[in-house]
């Protein structure tokens, strides 16, 4: 596609449901990272995949999040039984390698209420 | 581990005027890129102008430029003629070679007409 892709744009959830959230990069783009937004705050780095093998995990905040990329192309990014502190902007961005320019995408703004 | 300070939460600045942004940052590393992206109020960040610590020269792109100040850490970002569409929030962020992006907290930028 022309950009990177994820939906749901907004998600609201229940405090205790599971969510997935999706991200669709740029065709080719063999490196795709998500990062966790806090509002009024700076992404920080969750997770980082190159083609299907998820290279760094170093980011998540807890075992309650989970992420794959089984085809190396779309992943997803699961969080299992969302708390209120979950609640953030989850951006995606891909790229040709890991030196290369990143695309973002627009994000899922995630609410747990 | 690597850092990225803005210390400006937020600034305005008159439409046609110019204004800087601040940035400082900590890496032990010496091969380090350093980015500037803006964030509008639909989420996707765009890159603004980047720049590489080998380089000497400052990044310029039509009517942002930087001053890369390697020895001082320190990398601001010009924004001259300010327009009302460059009202966003701006990040400054760091990324060493292979690793991943490292972003500030961001600055909001408000272009007043």
């Amino acid at each position: 596609g022309a950009g990177v892709s994820q939906s749901p744009r907004y998600k609201v959830a229940k405090r205790g449901q599971d969510v997935a959230l999706r991200c669709d990069p740029i065709s080719g783009h063999v490196s795709l990272f998500w990062y966790q937004q806090a509002l009024g705050q700076g992404p920080e780095f969750l997770t980082y995949f190159q083609n299907e093998a998820q290279l760094d995990k170093s980011g998540l905040p807890s075992d309650r999040f989970f992420a794959e990329r089984p085809e190396g192309s779309v992943s997803t990014l699961k969080i299992q039984r969302t708390q209120q502190e979950d609640s953030a902007v989850y951006l995606c961005a891909s790229s040709l390698g890991v030196d290369r320019p990143y695309t973002f995408g627009s994000g899922t703004r995630l609410t747990v209420v | 581990a690597q850092t990225v300070t803005q210390s400006q939460p937020e600034m305005s600045v008159q439409e046609a005027e110019t204004v800087t942004l601040s940035c400082t940052y900590d890496t032990s590393e010496s091969n380090y890129y350093l980015f500037w992206y803006k964030q509008p109020p639909s989420r996707q960040m765009i890159l603004v102008i980047r720049q590489e610590a080998y380089k000497q020269q400052n990044a310029t792109e039509n009517r942002f430029s930087v001053n890369f100040q390697k020895a001082a850490k320190s990398f601001s970002l010009k924004i001259s003629d300010s327009q009302l569409g460059d009202t966003a929030m701006y990040f400054c962020a760091l990324r060493q070679y292979g690793n991943k992006l490292v972003f500030g907290a961001g600055t909001i930028l408000r272009v007043k007409s």
